[in-house]
């Protein structure tokens, strides 16, 4: 199975900051890469798909890029709603889906 | 506005069964893949388990792989996961998620609960 790492494993940050999540496979996963954001007490929600591709909806200030087995998740102008949890997903060994374990985010 | 919506949950003993659904709508249900997806307390993400559209193929992690089953009424719009012989480190909250396409999951339910204990 492709065994995925994220880091920091938690991070605070102040609103305004940039901040950057780094994710890395375990093997060569293409641009098969999905970020996910989860908020306290909330399901999950899709942001970024395949690397690089903002999903609908999403606020320009998350983006994604990264192909391989190196990945970056980037908030340009943290704000307070980003207050939460984030995971990257591998989707290219299906049907085995595999998750990072998680960033958490902060505001200093 | 897609709507996934799980329940079944509860706190069940070691060794019972439990199952698990998930009503859908504001989508073509028929057209979509679905995964059962699950967080223990204070823990990340485990993909659980995933069916086809069709329903004609069916995947499972190692860990749940023997003792669930997940299976979809197209007629009722609903997904399901049979969970047998459940043990302690099942406790977790399960959401069920849409795959878009190669398993993009692109709206997820509220998460039901599920607590193993004697």
């Amino acid at each position: 199975d492709i065994q995925m790492t994220q880091s920091p494993s938690s991070l605070s940050a102040s609103v305004g900051d940039r901040v950057t999540i780094t994710c890395q496979a375990s093997q060569d996963i293409s641009n098969y890469l999905n970020w996910y954001q989860q908020k306290p007490g909330k399901a999950p929600n899709l942001l970024i798909y395949d690397a690089s591709n903002l999903e609908t909806g999403v606020p320009s200030r998350f983006s994604g890029s990264g192909f391989g087995t190196h990945f970056t998740f980037t908030i340009s102008s943290l704000q307070p709603e980003d207050i939460g949890t984030y995971y990257c997903q591998q989707h290219d060994n299906l049907p085995r889906v595999t998750f990072g374990p998680g960033t958490k985010v902060d505001i200093k | 506005q897609v709507q996934l919506v799980e329940s079944g949950g509860g706190v069940v003993q070691p060794g019972r069964s439990l199952r698990l659904s998930c009503a859908a709508s504001g989508l073509t249900f028929t057209s979509h893949g679905f995964h059962w997806v699950r967080q223990a307390p204070g823990k990340g993400l485990e993909w659980v388990a995933d069916i086809w559209y069709d329903g004609s193929q069916k995947y499972y992690a190692d860990s749940v792989k023997g003792r669930f089953t997940i299976s979809r009424d197209n007629s009722k719009n609903t997904l399901y996961l049979q969970m047998n012989s459940l043990r302690a480190e099942d406790t977790a909250v399960y959401y069920c998620a849409r795959d878009r396409a190669r398993a993009v999951l692109d709206s997820w339910g509220q998460g039901t609960p599920v607590t193993v204990s004697s």
